[in-house]
């Protein structure tokens, strides 16, 4: 099976725009959560889509949405992007909802000038 | 809000010798998974633990769940240069809404 793969790989924004990351997950896997990473601040949980849904969300403000497709793809999206959005983004996909094995995508490494 | 520390944050080993890391949270978690990060390369996952006093074993790694639910540690016998990483560990907290990692341990192998 192919594994995750997320679009583009890199990307160079400047502050105050938008910007929009892609996720394919492994198929037949219907959950997609999204990760940001830093060095400061490590690895954090945005959100996780199931079936099209948003079942949980971490803390992050408003400006970091996504969605989910019907072919369990998933987009995220940050709107006016800051300096501090600068970060590895990081998708997994897995199974189904609960808490079992997560397959992460190589990332999106976002930088914002 | 939840925080899962790992310690040490760095580690540097003679390849052959042992390694280990701690994973503490500050609440209960329902299960914990073990990831490794290679420098460059994204979470790859471990293993998971789930019930209270849990131990599970992978070849050179040991992998324990402490018995509150609260901690665990990875340990790694006769480290070799291919465990170079971050290990992370992770786990949901009680409301099962989000999903913590921890801070992580960078393991370097020296040859």
């Amino acid at each position: 099976k192919a594994g995750v793969t997320q679009t583009p790989r890199y990307l160079i924004k400047t502050r105050g725009q938008q910007v929009t990351l892609s996720c394919s997950p492994i198929s037949g896997h219907r959950s997609v959560s999204w990760y940001q990473q830093t060095p400061g601040q490590g690895l954090q949980f945005l959100f996780e889509y199931f079936s099209e849904t948003q079942r949980n969300k971490g803390n992050f403000p408003g400006r970091f949405s996504g969605r989910q497709f019907s072919n369990s793809r998933s987009e995220m999206n940050v709107s006016t992007l800051e300096l501090g959005d600068s970060a590895l983004y990081l998708c997994a996909s897995k199974i189904a909802g609960g808490y079992n094995e997560q397959f992460f995508g190589p990332g999106t490494r976002l930088t914002v000038l | 809000g939840q925080q899962v520390m790992q310690i040490p944050q760095y580690q540097h080993v003679q390849e052959g010798e042992d390694f280990t890391t701690y994973c503490n949270s500050s609440t209960t978690l329902s299960n914990i998974q073990w990831y490794k990060q290679r420098p460059g390369g994204h979470p790859v996952f471990l293993i998971q633990l789930v019930k209270s006093g849990e131990v599970k074993k992978q070849k050179r790694l040991t992998f324990q769940f402490g018995e509150a639910k609260k901690n665990s540690s990875l340990h790694i016998t006769a480290t070799q240069t291919t465990d170079v990483g971050t290990y992370f560990c992770a786990g949901p907290d009680f409301t099962g809404n989000q999903f913590y990692f921890g801070t992580g341990t960078s393991l370097t192998v020296i040859p």
